[in-house]
């Protein structure tokens, strides 16, 4: 099993609508966790990062499931910008051990 | 704003040319910084952990005799391409924690090597 999967899509959605991404962790002792986005040819830049208790920026919305080892990425009301691939990235034990990322997921929102 | 600078963004060279590119973190000290190297359509891969005024910790796969990393301050990693071929054209991006814990890693802009 891979240490961090996600499902690579595309995830192709029209306009305003919802669209949610799971990615699940195969160390049950990670630590933290953070969605990043990537755009075609580009660095990925941090979203948000993912709190146990969950938590919400704007319209995107990032969960923390322990007991399943997954994290998700929710995003309301899509836009056109928000076409992109999505990486998440699980910290195995914090300090400076690396961050493992997943493949990422392809989202392309239609008009 | 950008907390991690790289440069510089775009190489074009020979084959045989040995090419280094620098990761500056910008407003913080950076005790470990990683090199990711990203082919077309495929995901980021590590390459190595850099350590400063240590040895880089290399995955496997990755020659450390071909991907030579220098970690001399708390604010510089570079990465040198020696004698570089068209196969080692790819997107490298270094990257950087700010602190220790939980916090983020934050990426450069990323360069992208291309060698006919």
């Amino acid at each position: 099993r891979k240490e961090v999967e996600q499902d690579p899509g595309p995830f192709n959605v029209p306009e305003g609508a919802t669209v949610a991404f799971n990615c699940t962790y195969s160390n049950s002792a990670s630590q933290s966790f953070f969605w990043y986005r990537q755009d075609c040819r580009k660095e990925p830049k941090l979203l948000m990062s993912v709190y146990s208790s969950g938590n919400e920026d704007g319209r995107f919305t990032a969960q923390l499931n322990r007991a399943s080892q997954y994290i998700s990425l929710l995003i309301r009301d899509s836009k056109l910008s928000d076409s992109a691939t999505y990486l998440c990235a699980v910290n195995p034990s914090g300090g400076y051990q690396k961050v493992t990322f997943g493949t990422g997921t392809k989202l392309q929102v239609i008009p | 704003g950008a907390v991690v600078s790289q440069h510089p963004s775009r190489v074009i060279c020979k084959s045989g040319t040995s090419v280094k590119i620098e990761c500056r973190s910008l407003d913080f000290q950076a005790t470990t910084m990683f090199w990711y190297r990203q082919f077309p359509k495929q995901s980021l891969m590590l390459m190595a952990t850099s350590n400063e005024g240590s040895k880089a910790t290399y995955e496997q796969g990755v020659e450390k005799d071909k991907f030579l990393i220098n970690h001399a301050s708390l604010t510089l990693s570079t990465l040198t391409v020696t004698s570089a071929h068209p196969e080692d054209s790819s997107f490298y991006i270094c990257s950087a924690k700010r602190g220790t814990g939980d916090q983020p890693q934050h990426f450069g802009d990323g360069t992208r090597l291309s060698i006919l």
